[in-house]
């Protein structure tokens, strides 16, 4: 059954913490993206990775750190920089940069 | 800098009745338009792709339309049901040497009714 899993659903964060954020797909793909959804507000790019051991800022990026080691996994930090964690946070992946991005169900992140 | 803009921001439609969601964006030059849905506290699942070449692309009770010159998109569901009550979100994509960094509209909620 292929799809995109994230981990875990909630996760609180205590002051001064770093947390992370699982993100697995077992789709083959070679693109994977990191989004934050605020309420009422579009999704936000934080990070991308094109390829094994390459990743990329997006618009959002401060506060955040990712690795890219296996093709299927693609985890996200939030360290203690962001001051501001509390949002929806969506994994994406597809098979190029421009061809149709699946997503998983979405980890979101409070703040204790 | 792309902007996304959907309009209205919450629509409610009796059931049966078809559905007209906008998307508006302010350059011209995209690769392609994405449509995809989100159900409250879920993933978001595409929809619909068009190619900025096409001028629309259908999926059964599902059509968008694609207008490039004048920055806009059209996401038509025809007799709407219940079950098509969720929030819609567009997001455009750069031209090609831009990987992956889709911008997206805020989202139009929608709530059919029976």
């Amino acid at each position: 059954d292929g799809g995109i899993t994230q981990s875990p659903k909630y996760l609180f964060r205590k002051e001064g913490q770093n947390v992370t954020l699982s993100c697995e797909q077992n789709l083959n793909h070679d693109a994977m993206y990191w989004y934050r959804q605020d309420p009422g507000q579009g999704l936000r790019l934080i990070y991308y990775s094109q390829i094994v051991n390459d990743f990329q800022k997006g618009d959002i990026a401060e506060g955040y750190s990712v690795s890219r080691e296996k093709k299927e996994s693609f985890p996200l930090t939030v360290t203690s920089a962001q001051k501001n964690p509390t949002a929806f946070y969506l994994c994406a992946s597809s098979g190029r940069g421009q061809e149709t991005q699946y997503f998983g169900p979405g980890t979101r992140l409070l703040v204790l | 800098k792309q902007e996304v803009t959907q309009i209205p921001a919450a629509l409610s439609v009796p059931e049966g009745e078809n559905l007209v969601l906008n998307c508006s964006f302010t350059d011209s030059a995209i690769y392609n338009l994405q449509w995809f849905r989100q159900d409250p506290g879920k993933g978001l699942t595409s929809l619909l792709l068009i190619q900025s070449s096409q001028r629309e692309q259908t999926s059964g009770r599902l059509n968008a339309s694609l207008d490039k010159s004048s920055g806009r998109s059209t996401l038509y569901i025809a007799a709407s049901q219940p079950g098509d009550s969720a929030t819609y979100l567009c997001a455009v994509t750069p031209p090609t040497d831009s990987w992956g960094k889709l911008q997206f509209g805020a989202g139009t909620q929608v709530v059919v009714t029976p």
